[in-house]
């Protein structure tokens, strides 16, 4: 397999503030990633395809001004959450698209956990 | 009717139990199928990749995929407690730049000692 980190693993933060999350592919490069959301006992909301050099395109009801996000190299994606709000609170997952082989494939962060008080 | 049906469970085996989790879906164009395991608080891990109809086998784990019933399926023999996990089911129409990954919910699964 191959292996993609996150961080933080966990952010308490303030309302009104942002939060940067990085994501990570450690072992292989990614011109894609992906970002999910993720509430509890749900299953993983797809938020944006992140493409490196480009500008992310965002699902259907994700507020693009709210949760950027930047691909910026070949290994790293970052999605910042602005202005954060206690509904903002959730479980966010990264994931990367390994193509080395004939079967692209995703393979995900460990999870950042987020709690807006 | 949802793209990916995936029932939640909570499935609870004894260990050394055969378990049987299973997805269907609506669209046809599908062709990817995967099986991820998902530990509490954690990112899924890739478990289980099969392409179109047939069967893929992995150790104790075997994926099928039944395409003309829509209708995928994974199998965990001598289940160990530490299988104690989320099953979440995925798949794709495509690969490439328009590669995205359809979910179903995913099956909370226990097994005990």
């Amino acid at each position: 397999g191959a292996v993609v980190s996150q961080h933080p693993s966990r952010v308490i933060c303030k309302s009104g503030t942002s939060v940067k999350i990085e994501c990570r592919s450690l072992d292989f490069q990614a011109t894609t990633m992906f970002w999910y959301r993720q509430f509890p006992k749900q299953s993983l909301m797809l938020m944006a395809t992140s493409n490196e050099g480009s500008k992310a395109t965002y699902e259907q009801g994700v507020e693009k001004d709210k949760f950027l996000i930047n691909h910026a190299s070949l290994t790293l994606s970052t999605l910042t959450v602005t202005s954060a709000h206690p509904e903002d609170s959730s479980f966010y997952i990264c994931s990367a698209l390994d193509r080395r082989s004939s079967t692209d494939t995703q393979y995900f962060g460990p999870g950042t956990r987020l709690t807006v008080l | 009717q949802k793209e990916v049906e995936q029932d939640p469970g909570p499935l609870s085996v004894p260990e050394g139990a055969i378990v049987s989790l299973n997805c269907t879906y609506s669209n046809s164009a599908f062709q990817y199928f995967m099986w991820y395991r998902q530990y509490s608080r954690k990112g899924p891990e890739l478990l289980m990749y099969t392409y179109s109809s047939g069967n893929k086998e992995d150790g104790r784990f075997t994926a099928q995929v039944d395409k003309s019933s829509k209708y995928i399926s994974l199998f965990i023999r001598d289940s160990q407690p530490s299988d104690s996990a989320t099953y979440l089911c995925a798949m794709s129409a495509v690969l490439g730049s328009n590669y995205k990954l359809t979910f179903g919910k995913g099956t909370l699964l226990t097994v005990n000692p």
